[in-house]
């Protein structure tokens, strides 16, 4: 089956304690990005990929980083977690660039406390 | 820089009708228009997705259309279902080497039986 899975679902953790949220598809896309959610604020680009080794910023990276190793694989790292990043965090995949379908994972609920 | 909104922000209506949900977007230069779905507790599932060039898409019961010019897109569901029963957003991708997709922040639609 097609999809893009996300560890873990639920996260709970404390400040300054650093994690990583994994991402992974099946289908062989070029082009992976991290959301984040917020009520009133709608989804906001972390990071996006266009390929292996090939990163870039979205609109609110600051405290994240990711890395591209592989193609199917795409972690977001929190090296100093606060509590403004308590959020829902969505990983998403398309075949080649934005401008193709995306295809989101389940979301990860992370709680910083 | 590019806005995106969606009004309204929450919708109930009886089942069996016909319903449209409305986003517009500031910046008329973009590349494509996708309509998401998203369920509680769920990742967003792509629903139509419209190219500048065009001016309409077609699934099912859905039909979404793009006026690039006014910088408006519809979602037009027909004979509404509880199921249908979700958040919708809307998202564009703008023109040139942008990769970002830039997200409405929904409506929640209710179709009560």
């Amino acid at each position: 089956e097609a999809q893009v899975t996300q560890n873990p679902r639920y996260l709970i953790t404390v400040t300054g304690k650093k994690l990583t949220v994994t991402c992974s598809q099946n289908m062989n896309h070029e082009y992976m990005s991290w959301y984040r959610q917020d009520p009133g604020l709608g989804l906001r680009q972390i990071y996006y990929s266009m390929n292996v080794e090939v990163t870039d910023k979205g609109d609110v990276p600051e405290g994240y980083k990711v890395s591209r190793k592989e193609k199917r694989n795409f972690p977001l790292i929190l090296e100093s977690p606060s509590p403004n990043q308590t959020s829902l965090y969505f990983c998403a995949s398309s075949v080649h660039l934005s401008a193709y379908e995306q295809y989101f994972g389940p979301g990860t609920r992370l709680t910083v406390t | 820089k590019q806005e995106v909104t969606q009004i309204p922000a929450a919708l109930s209506v009886p089942e069996g009708e016909n319903l449209v949900l409305n986003c517009s977007f500031t910046d008329s230069a973009i590349y494509n228009l996708q309509w998401f779905r998203q369920d509680p507790g769920k990742g967003l599932t792509s629903l139509l997705l419209i190219q500048s060039s065009q001016r309409e898409q077609t699934s099912g019961r859905l039909n979404a259309s793009l006026d690039k010019s006014s910088g408006r897109s519809t979602l037009y569901i027909a004979a509404s279902q509880p199921g249908d029963s979700a958040t919708y957003l809307c998202a564009v991708k703008g023109e040139g080497g942008s990769e970002k997709l830039v997200f409405g922040k929904g409506t929640k639609l209710t179709v009560n039986p």
